[in-house]
């Protein structure tokens, strides 16, 4: 069970907008920056957005994220069947001293 | 290009050791730091530790630190993570990734991935 909490799943038809969140606490983050990584199955998972809402180069504008206090959210516009995948918050957490994954969701385009 | 390519699958005893490499091209392997991720069946990630590769030095979670090793060759610009000790639920996909020093959490690359099952 993780300390960063995300709902399970998520689901959106073509070219619609879906908002993943991910809450956890001061110790991550409250005060640590946010990535948030993309994984499909059978593969590793891929850098999505780094630094609370920064992309990396090759990353669709599609894909935004944002933080407020202890909690964290990914964005997705215009939904493609291709975004079928896992998405995992990930922050440094001081009391554990190490980097932490969220649980997980499971995005499912309809 | 950077590329990350691990050893292959692996099957162990119970209480026995594993040992994965990560072989790092594409970019000057002593100025990123590596990490270690490993994925239970049907679970999400888990982070396991991090080495420096120009220093040696790590870090791991507490869970960990007991029965886990993170070592490096810098002239063959691999790193390996050992875990001794295994049990049932150490069986998972290994991983390992590359992180910018000064950055937590930041994986840009990773490797394909070890598949590990302990069985008896």
């Amino acid at each position: 069970q993780s300390t960063l909490t995300q709902p399970p799943s998520a689901s959106g038809t073509p070219g619609q907008r879906v908002l993943i969140s991910c809450s956890g606490s001061i110790s991550n983050v409250g005060t640590n920056t946010v990535n948030w990584y993309q994984q499909v199955p059978g593969a590793a998972p891929r850098l999505l957005i780094h630094s609370d809402n920064q992309r990396p180069s090759g990353v669709p504008d599609r894909f935004s994220a944002s933080k407020s206090g202890t909690s964290a959210s990914l964005a997705i516009t215009g939904l493609q069947s291709e975004d079928e995948a896992d998405y995992y918050c990930a922050p440094w957490d001081d009391s554990l001293n190490g980097v932490v994954f969220g649980g997980g969701t499971k995005l499912t385009v309809l | 290009q950077v590329q990350l390519v691990q050893s292959g699958a692996e099957v162990k005893r119970p209480g026995a050791s594993m040992k994965v490499s990560c072989t790092a091209s594409g970019y000057i392997f002593t100025n990123y730091d590596i990490n270690w991720v490993r994925q239970a069946p049907g679970q999400g990630p888990e982070w396991m530790g991090w080495m420096n590769p120009n220093s040696g030095k790590s870090g791991s979670l507490q869970k960990f630190q007991d029965r886990l090793s993170m070592t490096r060759d810098t002239s063959a610009n691999t790193a390996y993570l050992e875990l001794s000790g295994l049990r049932f639920d150490d069986t998972a996909v290994y991983y390992c990734a590359r992180n910018p020093w000064g950055t937590y959490g930041l994986f840009d690359f990773w490797g394909q991935g070890t598949r590990v099952t302990v069985s008896s």
